[in-house]
């Protein structure tokens, strides 16, 4: 079972400016690797996969990189509707674990 | 358009057994998996286990081998999640989701349904 650890849990940034996600893997998941965005009582969007693959409708301004067992999730000039719940997923093995969210609130 | 509907909220006794429907429309049902995740409470995602609607082959999650039935109907679209021998921390949103492609990450997710276990 893959461990996948998310900083930072909160994360607080003003509109406009850059938010950064990161998610480690215990071991190589390639670039297996999805985000998800998630408010208060919604499911779950997908916004990333394949590590760096922007989901179908997803603005420009969410971009993923990384491989093997860091990962990152880059917001560019942020805007309100951006806070929620960020999950990291690997689907390199089963089980398919998330990472535990970082929370991003908008000053 | 895509879409999955769960059935609604369900409120069961500790031991009991719990059913969720999830109805999948706006694609052809048999070309997706459909996987299972829950949520408890103010907590993140669990990934529960999958179904490939085409054979009704599944795979779990090593922790809910036992407890987990994953079963569909191919005539009506829907896949049916049970879930037997529940405790207090199976309080949870549970959500079917559908696969993008052949990788088992989800890009449609159902709108969730909430099963409380209460004595």
């Amino acid at each position: 079972e893959i461990l996948m650890t998310q900083s930072p849990a909160t994360l607080s940034v003003s509109p406009g400016e850059r938010a950064t996600l990161s998610c480690r893997a215990a071991q190589s998941v390639n670039i297996n690797l999805a985000w998800y965005q998630q408010k208060p009582g919604q499911a779950p969007r997908l916004l990333i996969y394949g590590a760096s693959t922007r989901a179908t409708g997803i603005p420009a301004r969410f971009s993923g990189s990384g491989s093997e067992k860091e990962f990152t999730l880059t917001i560019s000039s942020l805007q309100s509707e951006d806070s929620a719940s960020y999950y990291c997923q690997q689907y390199n093995n089963r089980p398919y674990n998330f990472g535990q969210g970082t929370k991003l609130e908008i000053k | 358009q895509v879409q999955l509907v769960q059935s609604g909220a369900e409120v069961k006794t500790p031991g009991a057994s719990v059913r969720v429907s999830c109805k999948a429309s706006g694609y052809t049902f048999t070309d997706n998996y459909i996987h299972w995740v829950r949520q408890a409470p103010g907590q993140g995602l669990e990934w529960m286990g999958w179904i490939n609607p085409k054979s009704g082959f599944t795979n779990f999650a090593q922790k809910f081998q036992g407890r987990l039935t994953l079963t569909r109907d191919t005539t009506i679209s829907t896949v049916y999640m049970d879930l037997s021998r529940l405790r207090s921390d199976d309080s949870s949103v549970y959500y079917c989701a559908r696969v993008y492609g052949t990788g088992s990450f989800f890009s449609f997710w159902g709108q969730g349904t909430l099963v409380t276990v209460s004595s």
